[in-house]
């Protein structure tokens, strides 16, 4: 079945280090994005990548940082920089980048730094 | 900037009744609209969008929304709730006119609760 997948499901990490949140995808879409969900604010947009080798920074960018080497991955990265990293990631994929492409989740990895 | 308002945090059916999820956005330019549903601890999942056309959009597992241009309002129905839709739902825009990539703007979110 083709689908997105994140791993970890749970992931736990002291505070000071990095941490690199996995994403794949096996739908051959172009267009791949990481959000952000804290309770009650909805999605949040980190990173957002239309084709391999580029991405662009979404509203809260500060703090990660992303590669897209390959089609199929997306790896975010949550540095010390960030403040307040415990969280529910999730990644999600379209088709390309038009406007009315649906996106695709993935199940999300819930991050905990302590 | 765009944004969307979703304004009750939690809705409260019982089985059988119909349902309204409300939702309101704003926008430059036409919008486009989607509603997504978030089971516990899963991804969302696309339920329909409004891009032209009717103003009345039928999704999947029954659900339908209807575009209110005037209201700037988009609306999430169904006729009969059943306790599986019991969930997150969760209403997304895009304004066409934004140029910074496929950036689709989210509200809060409402929880539905179904009741037996």
């Amino acid at each position: 079945d083709g689908g997105i997948t994140q791993s970890p499901k749970y992931l736990f990490r002291k505070e000071g280090q990095n941490v690199t949140l996995s994403c794949e995808q096996n739908l051959n879409h172009d267009a791949m994005y990481w959000y952000r969900q804290d309770p009650g604010q909805g999605l949040r947009l980190i990173y957002y990548s239309q084709i391999v080798n580029d991405f662009q920074k979404g509203d809260i960018a500060e703090g990660y940082s992303v590669s897209r080497e390959k089609k199929e991955s997306f790896p975010l990265t949550v540095t010390s920089a960030q403040k307040n990293p415990t969280a529910f990631y999730l990644c999600a994929s379209s088709i390309d980048g038009a406007y009315n492409s649906p996106l695709h989740f993935g199940n999300g990895t819930r991050l905990t730094v302590t | 900037a765009q944004s969307v308002a979703q304004p009750e945090d939690q809705v409260n059916v019982a089985e059988g009744n119909p349902l309204t999820v409300k939702c309101t956005y704003s926008v430059s330019g036409n919008p486009y609209l989607f509603w997504y549903v978030q089971y516990p601890n899963r991804g969302l999942q696309f339920l329909l969008k409004y891009i032209t056309g009717d103003n009345l959009v039928k999704g999947s597992y029954g659900f339908e929304a209807e575009f209110n241009k005037s209201q700037t309002s988009f609306h999430l129905k169904k006729p009969s709730a059943l306790v599986s839709d019991s969930a997150l739902y969760f209403c997304a825009v895009r304004g066409v006119n934004n140029n910074a990539g496929n950036m689709l703007t989210f509200g809060g979110g409402t929880r539905l609760m179904v009741k037996p």
